[in-house]
Protein backbone atom coordinates (compact mmCIF):
# COMPACT_ATOMS: atom_id res chain seq x y z
CA UNK A 1 0.00 0.00 0.00
CA UNK A 2 1.43 3.50 -1.12
CA UNK A 3 -0.24 4.55 2.73
CA UNK A 4 0.30 1.46 5.31
CA UNK A 5 -1.94 -0.57 6.53
CA UNK A 6 -5.10 -0.40 8.17
CA UNK A 7 -6.71 -3.09 9.78
CA UNK A 8 -9.20 -4.69 9.85
CA UNK A 9 -10.01 -4.95 6.28
CA UNK A 10 -13.39 -6.07 7.60
CA UNK A 11 -15.13 -5.48 10.72
CA UNK A 12 -18.52 -6.80 12.02
CA UNK A 13 -20.47 -5.79 14.75
CA UNK A 14 -24.20 -5.83 16.38
CA UNK A 15 -25.60 -2.18 16.50
CA UNK A 16 -24.86 -0.85 20.01
CA UNK A 17 -21.17 -2.47 19.94
CA UNK A 18 -17.80 -0.55 19.73
CA UNK A 19 -15.98 -0.54 16.60
CA UNK A 20 -12.42 0.31 16.24
CA UNK A 21 -10.30 0.43 12.99
CA UNK A 22 -6.48 1.05 13.20
CA UNK A 23 -4.05 3.00 10.54
CA UNK A 24 -0.31 2.72 10.29
CA UNK A 25 1.51 5.03 7.91
CA UNK A 26 4.83 5.24 6.62
CA UNK A 27 6.30 8.45 7.00
CA UNK A 28 6.31 12.18 9.01
CA UNK A 29 3.09 13.38 8.70
CA UNK A 30 1.52 17.25 9.11
CA UNK A 31 -1.95 15.34 10.00
CA UNK A 32 -4.29 12.37 9.70
CA UNK A 33 -7.88 12.25 8.81
CA UNK A 34 -10.17 10.22 8.93
CA UNK A 35 -12.98 9.87 5.91
CA UNK A 36 -16.37 7.54 5.50
CA UNK A 37 -17.33 6.38 1.86
CA UNK A 38 -20.72 4.59 1.31
CA UNK A 39 -20.91 2.22 -1.37
CA UNK A 40 -20.15 3.82 -5.07
CA UNK A 41 -20.27 6.82 -3.60
CA UNK A 42 -17.83 9.98 -2.70
CA UNK A 43 -15.82 9.84 0.64
CA UNK A 44 -17.04 12.38 3.52
CA UNK A 45 -14.38 13.49 6.05
CA UNK A 46 -14.71 13.04 9.66
CA UNK A 47 -12.39 14.00 11.66
CA UNK A 48 -8.47 15.77 11.42
CA UNK A 49 -5.86 15.08 14.34
CA UNK A 50 -2.77 16.63 13.63
CA UNK A 51 0.53 15.54 14.51
CA UNK A 52 1.07 17.25 17.89
CA UNK A 53 -2.58 15.98 18.76
CA UNK A 54 -2.71 12.87 20.70
CA UNK A 55 -6.53 12.51 21.28
CA UNK A 56 -9.70 13.91 19.66
CA UNK A 57 -13.40 13.72 20.40
CA UNK A 58 -16.07 14.49 17.63
CA UNK A 59 -19.83 13.25 18.56
CA UNK A 60 -19.02 9.55 18.98
CA UNK A 61 -15.83 9.62 17.25
CA UNK A 62 -12.93 9.22 18.99
CA UNK A 63 -9.53 9.36 17.39
CA UNK A 64 -5.67 8.76 18.47
CA UNK A 65 -2.73 9.51 17.07
CA UNK A 66 0.86 7.56 18.24
CA UNK A 67 3.53 9.48 16.19
CA UNK A 68 5.93 7.26 17.72
CA UNK A 69 4.68 4.20 15.87
CA UNK A 70 2.69 6.10 13.11
CA UNK A 71 -0.28 4.75 14.22
CA UNK A 72 -3.48 5.98 14.68
CA UNK A 73 -7.38 4.54 15.98
CA UNK A 74 -10.56 5.35 15.32
CA UNK A 75 -13.32 4.42 17.92
CA UNK A 76 -17.05 4.81 16.88
CA UNK A 77 -18.93 4.43 20.21
CA UNK A 78 -22.64 2.99 20.37
CA UNK A 79 -22.78 2.04 16.59
CA UNK A 80 -25.61 2.63 14.07
CA UNK A 81 -26.38 0.62 11.26
CA UNK A 82 -26.44 3.43 9.28
CA UNK A 83 -22.46 3.67 10.47
CA UNK A 84 -22.20 0.54 7.71
CA UNK A 85 -19.62 2.29 5.65
CA UNK A 86 -16.07 2.18 4.86
CA UNK A 87 -13.62 3.85 6.48
CA UNK A 88 -10.07 5.40 5.54
CA UNK A 89 -7.48 7.00 6.55
CA UNK A 90 -5.22 9.65 4.96
CA UNK A 91 -2.18 11.73 5.22
CA UNK A 92 -1.21 14.67 4.25
CA UNK A 93 2.84 15.38 4.05
CA UNK A 94 5.23 17.82 3.25
CA UNK A 95 4.00 21.12 1.52
CA UNK A 96 0.73 19.33 1.74
CA UNK A 97 -0.51 18.81 -1.28
CA UNK A 98 -0.65 15.12 -1.64
CA UNK A 99 -3.64 13.61 0.56
CA UNK A 100 -2.75 9.58 1.02
CA UNK A 101 -5.67 7.15 1.86
CA UNK A 102 -5.04 3.86 2.91
CA UNK A 103 -7.05 0.63 2.12
CA UNK A 104 -9.75 1.41 4.57
CA UNK A 105 -11.42 -0.36 6.93
CA UNK A 106 -14.91 -1.92 5.66
CA UNK A 107 -17.69 -1.74 8.90
CA UNK A 108 -20.71 -3.94 9.02
CA UNK A 109 -23.26 -2.84 11.87
CA UNK A 110 -26.25 -5.55 12.28
CA UNK A 111 -29.23 -4.45 13.04
CA UNK B 1 -23.16 18.66 1.71
CA UNK B 2 -20.14 19.13 -0.37
CA UNK B 3 -20.70 21.67 -3.61
CA UNK B 4 -18.58 19.40 -5.73
CA UNK B 5 -20.08 17.82 -8.74
CA UNK B 6 -19.29 14.97 -11.06
CA UNK B 7 -20.88 14.29 -14.37
CA UNK B 8 -21.90 11.88 -15.81
CA UNK B 9 -22.29 9.24 -12.42
CA UNK B 10 -22.06 6.16 -14.57
CA UNK B 11 -20.49 5.53 -18.19
CA UNK B 12 -20.20 2.32 -19.95
CA UNK B 13 -18.30 3.44 -23.43
CA UNK B 14 -16.24 0.85 -25.84
CA UNK B 15 -12.88 0.31 -26.41
CA UNK B 16 -10.72 3.29 -28.29
CA UNK B 17 -13.59 5.90 -27.54
CA UNK B 18 -12.45 9.10 -26.15
CA UNK B 19 -14.24 10.68 -22.77
CA UNK B 20 -14.41 13.74 -20.74
CA UNK B 21 -15.67 13.15 -17.17
CA UNK B 22 -16.33 16.36 -15.31
CA UNK B 23 -15.53 17.92 -12.42
CA UNK B 24 -17.00 21.53 -11.04
CA UNK B 25 -17.23 22.91 -7.43
CA UNK B 26 -18.72 26.28 -6.57
CA UNK B 27 -16.34 26.83 -3.17
CA UNK B 28 -13.78 28.42 -4.34
CA UNK B 29 -11.22 26.51 -3.62
CA UNK B 30 -7.63 26.38 -5.60
CA UNK B 31 -6.61 22.40 -5.19
CA UNK B 32 -8.63 20.19 -7.11
CA UNK B 33 -7.36 16.38 -7.41
CA UNK B 34 -8.02 13.12 -9.05
CA UNK B 35 -8.24 9.41 -7.62
CA UNK B 36 -8.73 6.36 -9.23
CA UNK B 37 -10.32 3.35 -6.79
CA UNK B 38 -10.85 0.08 -7.56
CA UNK B 39 -13.81 -1.48 -5.96
CA UNK B 40 -13.10 -2.20 -2.31
CA UNK B 41 -9.49 -0.76 -3.09
CA UNK B 42 -7.60 2.69 -1.83
CA UNK B 43 -7.38 5.43 -3.61
CA UNK B 44 -5.00 6.32 -6.04
CA UNK B 45 -3.96 10.00 -6.83
CA UNK B 46 -3.93 10.38 -10.46
CA UNK B 47 -3.35 14.32 -11.05
CA UNK B 48 -3.62 17.29 -9.52
CA UNK B 49 -3.88 21.25 -9.63
CA UNK B 50 -2.75 24.06 -7.17
CA UNK B 51 -5.11 26.53 -9.46
CA UNK B 52 -5.78 27.81 -12.25
CA UNK B 53 -3.02 26.56 -15.22
CA UNK B 54 -1.64 24.08 -12.97
CA UNK B 55 -1.66 20.60 -13.22
CA UNK B 56 0.36 17.85 -11.78
CA UNK B 57 0.74 14.05 -12.11
CA UNK B 58 -0.28 12.08 -8.96
CA UNK B 59 1.83 8.90 -7.43
CA UNK B 60 -0.28 6.36 -9.86
CA UNK B 61 0.92 6.84 -13.36
CA UNK B 62 -2.19 7.73 -15.69
CA UNK B 63 -3.15 7.55 -19.67
CA UNK B 64 -5.76 10.48 -18.73
CA UNK B 65 -4.80 14.16 -18.75
CA UNK B 66 -6.19 16.65 -17.30
CA UNK B 67 -6.70 20.70 -17.71
CA UNK B 68 -7.61 23.55 -15.42
CA UNK B 69 -8.25 26.57 -17.58
CA UNK B 70 -11.11 27.82 -14.72
CA UNK B 71 -11.01 27.44 -11.11
CA UNK B 72 -14.18 25.21 -10.78
CA UNK B 73 -13.59 23.48 -13.52
CA UNK B 74 -10.91 20.47 -13.73
CA UNK B 75 -12.02 17.75 -16.59
CA UNK B 76 -10.25 14.10 -17.01
CA UNK B 77 -10.12 13.19 -20.62
CA UNK B 78 -9.20 9.59 -21.72
CA UNK B 79 -8.10 10.14 -25.49
CA UNK B 80 -8.79 6.20 -26.24
CA UNK B 81 -10.53 4.22 -23.42
CA UNK B 82 -9.56 0.65 -22.82
CA UNK B 83 -10.74 -2.36 -20.43
CA UNK B 84 -7.77 -1.56 -18.66
CA UNK B 85 -8.97 1.94 -17.32
CA UNK B 86 -12.67 0.00 -16.26
CA UNK B 87 -12.70 2.12 -12.19
CA UNK B 88 -14.13 4.69 -10.44
CA UNK B 89 -12.83 8.28 -10.54
CA UNK B 90 -13.39 10.38 -7.92
CA UNK B 91 -12.89 13.89 -8.08
CA UNK B 92 -11.83 16.32 -5.01
CA UNK B 93 -10.56 19.70 -3.90
CA UNK B 94 -9.72 21.77 -0.86
CA UNK B 95 -8.59 25.31 0.45
CA UNK B 96 -5.92 26.76 2.68
CA UNK B 97 -2.42 26.10 2.57
CA UNK B 98 -2.41 22.12 4.02
CA UNK B 99 -4.58 19.52 2.93
CA UNK B 100 -6.96 19.63 6.24
CA UNK B 101 -10.09 18.27 4.58
CA UNK B 102 -10.78 17.21 1.21
CA UNK B 103 -14.12 17.69 -0.49
CA UNK B 104 -15.50 14.87 -2.82
CA UNK B 105 -17.80 14.46 -6.04
CA UNK B 106 -20.11 11.51 -5.50
CA UNK B 107 -17.63 9.70 -8.41
CA UNK B 108 -18.00 8.22 -11.90
CA UNK B 109 -17.88 4.57 -12.45
CA UNK B 110 -16.88 4.10 -15.84
CA UNK B 111 -16.92 0.70 -17.76
CA UNK B 112 -14.74 0.00 -20.90
CA UNK B 113 -15.97 -2.98 -22.92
Amino acid sequence: SQQGEEDPQALSIQEGENATMNCSYKTSINNLQWYRQNSGRGLVHLILIRSNEREKHSGRLRVTLDTSKKSSSLLITASRAADTASYFCATARGGGFKTIFGAGTRLFVKA
Amino acid sequence: EADIYQTPRYLVIGTGKKITLECSQTMGHDKMYWYQQDPGMELHLIHYSYGVNSTEKGDLSSESTVSRIRTEHFPLTLESARPSHTSQYLCASSAGQSNEKLFFGSGTQLSVL
